[in-house]
Formats: C-alpha cells, sequence, structure tokens
C-alpha cells in the first residue's frame, strides 16, 4: 500500500523558535497533501490543501503566516510552525492523496509537538 | 456546509457481541463515505469506503441516502478491534476530507 513519511515524530521546541515539519510520500507522487492538527482525545480539523507548485489553501481561522506550508515536489510537502508558542502545542499529521486512486488519503504518523 | 455526526464517544462491547457504530451525515452533493481506524499508537488507516462495497476485518458500513447515515457494522467484535473509529465525508470538488468526532471502541474479554 502507499506510504506516507512524516518527520520528526515529537519534537520539543522553546517559545518563540520555528519548527518544520515534513511530509513525504514514500513510493507514490501524491496529487495533493493535507495538513490536520488533532488535540488529545479529539477529531482531526483540516488546517490546510496542499498543491505541488501552487500556494496552500488555508482553512477559516488557520493563520497562513503562522503555518507556513510549502509543497516543492509530488512526494514533499513541509508544515512550518513559525514562532510557536505553548498554544500551538499539539499532533500534526499530514496524509496524501492520489489522483484517481478512488480518491483515498493516506496518512502519516503524526508529529507531536511540545512548545514550552 | 457539509457536517459529519458520529453520536458515541465511547462504546464499549464484549468480545463476540455484535457492534455498530453510527454515522449521519449532511452534505448538499452526492456522498462519499469511509470509515477510518486508529489503533493505539498507530496511524490512521482505511478501514473501508461504502464505494467498494466490501467487508474488511469482519466489517461492513452500508450508505443510507435516506437516512443520511453510514454505520458501521461487525457481527461479532474481536478484542482486536478496540480502536479509535472516525467516519469521514469526502467533499468531492477540492477533494477535502470532513471527518466525525470519533468514536472510541472498547472490546472486553
Amino acid at each position: 500500500g502507499a506510504v506516507v513519511s512524516q518527520h520528526p515524530s515529537w519534537v520539543i521546541c522553546k517559545s518563540g523558535t520555528s519548527v518544520k515539519i515534513e511530509c513525504r510520500s514514500l513510493d507514490f507522487q501524491a496529487t495533493t497533501m493535507f495538513w490536520y492538527r488533532q488535540f488529545p482525545k479529539q477529531s482531526l480539523m483540516l488546517m490546510a490543501t496542499s498543491n505541488e507548485g501552487s500556494k496552500a489553501t488555508y482553512e477559516q481561522g488557520v493563520e497562513k503566516d503562522k503555518f507556513l506550508i510549502n509543497h516543492a515536489s509530488l512526494t514533499l510537502s513541509t508544515l512550518t510552525v513559525t514562532s510557536a508558542h505553548p498554544e500551538d502545542s499539539s499532533f500534526y499529521i499530514c496524509s496524501a492523496r492520489v489522483a484517481g486512486r478512488w480518491n483515498i488519503q493516506y496518512f502519516g504518523a503524526g508529529t507531536r509537538l511540545s512548545v514550552l | 456546509a457539509q457536517r459529519v455526526t458520529q453520536p458515541e464517544k465511547l462504546l464499549s462491547v464484549f468480545k463476540g457481541a455484535p457492534v455498530e457504530l453510527k454515522c449521519n451525515y449532511s452534505y448538499s452533493g452526492s456522498p462519499e463515505l469511509f470509515w477510518y481506524v486508529q489503533y493505539s499508537r498507530q496511524r490512521l488507516q482505511l478501514l473501508l469506503r461504502h464505494i467498494s462495497r466490501e467487508s474488511i476485518k469482519g466489517f461492513t458500513a452500508d450508505l443510507n441516502k435516506g437516512e443520511t447515515s453510514f454505520h458501521l457494522k461487525k457481527p461479532f467484535a474481536q478484542e482486536e478491534d478496540s480502536a479509535m473509529y472516525y467516519c469521514a465525508l469526502l467533499v468531492l470538488n477540492d477533494y477535502k476530507l470532513s471527518f466525525g468526532a470519533g468514536t472510541t471502541v472498547t472490546v472486553r474479554a
């Protein structure tokens, strides 16, 4: 099956620093990648949709200057949390979609971000 | 706007008993629905989709457009079915998934 790799799996950073999270499709080319945020014992909340070579589309209420998304190739998207603060601490998950493969999204294992 | 409702946050059943997870949706377009499962310490993975009309790990789900439901069922629950289950609706024009709140299933021996 399709594999999505997300790195790092866990990161701790100081308040005010920036953190980059990578999402890679290992054995397929992803038409679209998605970034979600998940709070403890809650559902996934879509943050943004990322298409290769174009600007990401952010969901309402998500600060695009705070959460920078770059989709440089068909196998890599990155999420940078800029000037992170403790309220940004969360579980961030990416997924990738392959065009024509029955609209299935394949998920990464997630990144736990802890901002001190 | 679309909406997916999973009314049960927690569901506890005994091994061998039937289990049903409820999912209702509202969507103005033609719905494409999925069930995703997240086992402890694992990533979210696709369990089944309504289009394929298949049974995976003994689970089935039927789309009922009249009742706008896509309930997940298994006649005989197993301990390894303990997990978090999410119902999701695909918004076709932009391929976004809208997730329900999730149901945590615990199967007791």
